[in-house]
């Protein structure tokens, strides 16, 4: 079945160090990729996407890049702010899918001044 | 945008209740979703609905059920809480189609006493 790797957290930087968040993904279809952003007390919001192999999804400062050879969706900022803390999830769609969205476990990042 | 939107942010019961969890969505999206959401458990399907009056079971049905008798709206239904369905519940909906990704409300962060 589908899964979803995500790299395990908390990840603790200071502002304006660069990101990255690993994610690896298992599918049998063609999958699109996303990445959600989850800030504290809140819902999910959707930070951004990737349809196809070396699409690039933006966002915000955030890129990621998707990678079918390497079955990677890796999250990376130049510089992050202390509002980038939040937890991130990186999710997985295939056509078929019932259920349609796979979930990793998420990511907490804890951005200091 | 896309507006999701659950009908308590908070919410406290008691054992034995039957509790209502409403979510209604603004831009005529097929798709509905119910996750419950718990530290170091991720995001866990409970039921998702397809269309009018249609209904999946997802990862963990058990100890609840839901309804959908209209397209905006996706209600989750507690039969008889307990202490363990004390969690934070999240609502989604989505367009079908592979590339669609799920708009999620804030939640409801519900207690079960």
């Amino acid at each position: 079945g589908d899964s979803v790797t995500q790299m395990e957290g908390p990840v603790t930087l200071s502002e304006e160090a660069f990101l990255t968040i690993n994610c690896t993904y298992t599918a049998t279809g063609y999958p699109s990729l996303f990445w959600y952003v989850q800030y504290p007390g809140e819902g999910l919001q959707l930070l951004l996407k990737a349809t196809k192999a070396d699409d690039k999804g933006s966002n915000k400062g955030f890129e990621a890049t998707y990678r079918k050879e390497t079955t990677s969706f890796h999250l990376e900022k130049g510089s992050v702010q202390v509002s980038d803390s939040a937890v991130y999830f990186c999710a997985l769609r295939t056509s078929g899918s019932a259920r349609q969205l796979t979930f990793g476990s998420g990511t907490q990042l804890t951005v200091l001044p | 945008d896309v507006k999701v939107t659950q009908s308590s942010r908070y919410l406290v019961k008691r054992t034995g209740e039957k509790v209502f969890l409403e979510c209604v969505q603004d831009m005529d999206h097929e798709n509905m979703f119910w996750y419950r959401q718990d530290p170091g458990l991720g995001l866990r399907l409970i039921y998702f609905s397809y269309d009018v009056k249609m209904k999946e079971k997802g990862d963990i049905p058990e100890g609840y059920s839901v309804s959908r008798e209209k397209k905006e709206r996706f209600s989750l239904i507690l039969e008889s809480a307990s202490t363990n369905q004390t969690s934070m519940y999240l609502c989604a909906s989505s367009l079908s189609g592979n590339n669609q990704p799920q708009h999620f409300g804030d939640g409801t962060r519900l207690s079960i006493l």
